[in-house]
């Protein structure tokens, strides 16, 4: 039983590249989240997928697209990175949207 | 939407001392208030919550306490070991969303810092 598993776990962008984030779950959970963590900044939340088919716009989804490709995988898209988005990635998921969310090991991601 | 509030941000203490934590949340809907650990390069964790419907909960030597009149809610870590060192954030959700999703908004985290 991985839990929640995320990749990459490094990388360095250029800024204007794209690339995506991904994240699959193995405990057949209904909701699926992606945060960023920055210093002094807690965890902020991009974007939710409350169930599979949904998705939805959280605190501070600009410059991001998600897509729930099917009930176990969530990905995350930059399609054209900034420095703003260097950051720590985290997906979680949780069974339901109201109980313990269970988190990736996270992703680095630098933008120079 | 919801605003948790987290302080101190830094925290230390001697080993065997307690610690505290304090949050408070802007929607009186929340009802669900989840503690994280997050130790240095690792994910967050949950270590214990407490939802609306009761003030305190005990798990060995960390409690939370909610006072809902007032808003607010406590983390109490006692008889601190150095392996307690690590950042905590406090949460808040509820107040309800479509689909009956609760979105979880964060406090800032508190790094702990116990000293042997």
């Amino acid at each position: 039983n991985a839990g929640v598993t995320q990749t990459p776990k490094f990388q360095v962008l250029k800024t204007g590249q794209s690339m995506t984030l991904q994240c699959a779950q193995d405990m057949n959970h209904n909701s699926m989240y992606w945060y960023r963590q920055d210093p002094g900044m807690g965890l902020r939340l991009i974007y939710y997928s409350a169930s599979e088919g949904t998705t939805d716009k959280g605190e501070v989804p600009n410059g991001y697209n998600v897509s729930r490709l099917n009930k176990r995988e969530f990905s995350l898209r930059l399609e054209s990175a900034a420095p703003s988005q260097t950051s720590v990635y985290f997906c979680a998921s949780s069974e339901s949207g109201t109980g313990e969310l269970f988190f990736g090991e996270g992703s680095r991601l630098t933008v120079l | 939407g919801e605003n948790v509030e987290q302080h101190p941000s830094t925290l230390s203490v001697q080993e065997g001392d307690s610690a505290v934590i304090k949050c408070t949340y802007s929607d009186s809907a929340s009802n669900y208030f989840p503690w994280y650990k997050q130790e240095l390069g690792k994910r967050p964790q949950l270590i214990i919550d407490i939802r609306s419907n009761v003030g305190e909960k005990k798990d060995q030597r960390i409690a939370v306490t909610l006072n809902k009149t007032a808003k607010h809610f406590s983390l109490h870590i006692t008889e601190t070991q150095p392996e307690d060192s690590a950042v905590y954030f406090c949460a808040a959700s509820g107040g309800g969303d479509s689909g009956g999703y609760q979105k979880v908004t964060f406090g800032i985290g508190t790094k702990l810092q116990v000293i042997p």
